[in-house]
């Protein structure tokens, strides 16, 4: 089955920087990559996901990379602001497979004011 | 407002109790899930129905049971509650059925239970 590994496990950066997370995935046939955002005490809540038919994905702050080759995914969110702190998801599953998906750890992002 | 809601989103309880969980989703989806979310914060899948039909299992013991009356809505029962199984649960649905916008999954607010 899928296995999908989330890197780093905590991230710590100044308001305004940039940050990174990243992801890999080990099923070849996984094509739908989501990043989800939980807050304390909220349930996960989907940003940004990308589907295995393009590399990369935008939107505002918030980008997110595939390397289909490499199998692994990226998560980019630029001039981070505090409320940007949570902790995000990667994912991964087959198209129209969602009874497959499986999530990484996750990251726990602190944006410093 | 449209979205997955779950009650309680609280739940103490004694070892050996059997409780419930309910689920109700109105963005009328045709796939709901259970997950379990440890204090790790690792995200684990137990239960995926499709239009009341079980689709998978994740190795969950059977003192947990996914209980679907319609395809709005997939309770979750727990029989003989034991410390292990606190946890935080989480619902969500997906518009399974053919499409590009048919995988992303909504998640309830979740339900955390504490077995004592």
């Amino acid at each position: 089955g899928e296995n999908v590994e989330q890197h780093p496990s905590t991230l710590s950066v100044q308001e305004g920087d940039s940050a990174v997370i990243k992801c890999t995935y080990s099923d070849s046939a996984s094509n739908y990559f989501p990043w989800y955002k939980q807050e304390l005490g909220k349930g996960p809540q989907l940003i940004i996901d990308i589907r295995s038919n393009v590399g990369e994905k935008k939107d505002q702050r918030i980008a997110v990379t595939l390397n289909k080759t490499a199998k692994h995914f990226s998560l980019h969110i630029t001039e981070t602001q505090p409320e940007d702190s949570a902790v995000y998801f990667c994912a991964a599953s087959t198209f129209g497979g969602g009874n497959d998906m499986r999530f990484g750890a996750g990251t726990r992002l602190t944006v410093k004011p | 407002d449209t979205a997955v809601s779950q009650t309680p989103k609280y739940l103490v309880t004694q070892m050996g109790n059997d409780k419930s969980i309910k689920c109700e989703q109105n963005l009328g989806h045709d796939t709901m899930y259970w997950y379990k979310q440890d204090s790790k914060k690792f995200l684990k899948i137990m239960f995926s129905y499709n239009n009341k039909e079980l689709i998978i299992n994740e190795t969950v013991p059977n003192r947990f049971s996914p209980k679907s009356p319609d395809k709005a809505h997939l309770n979750l029962h727990i029989n003989s509650l034991e410390l292990g199984d606190s946890a935080v649960y989480f619902c969500a649905s997906s518009p399974i059925g053919g499409g590009w916008s048919t995988d992303t999954q909504y998640f309830g607010p979740g339900t955390r239970l504490t077995v004592l």
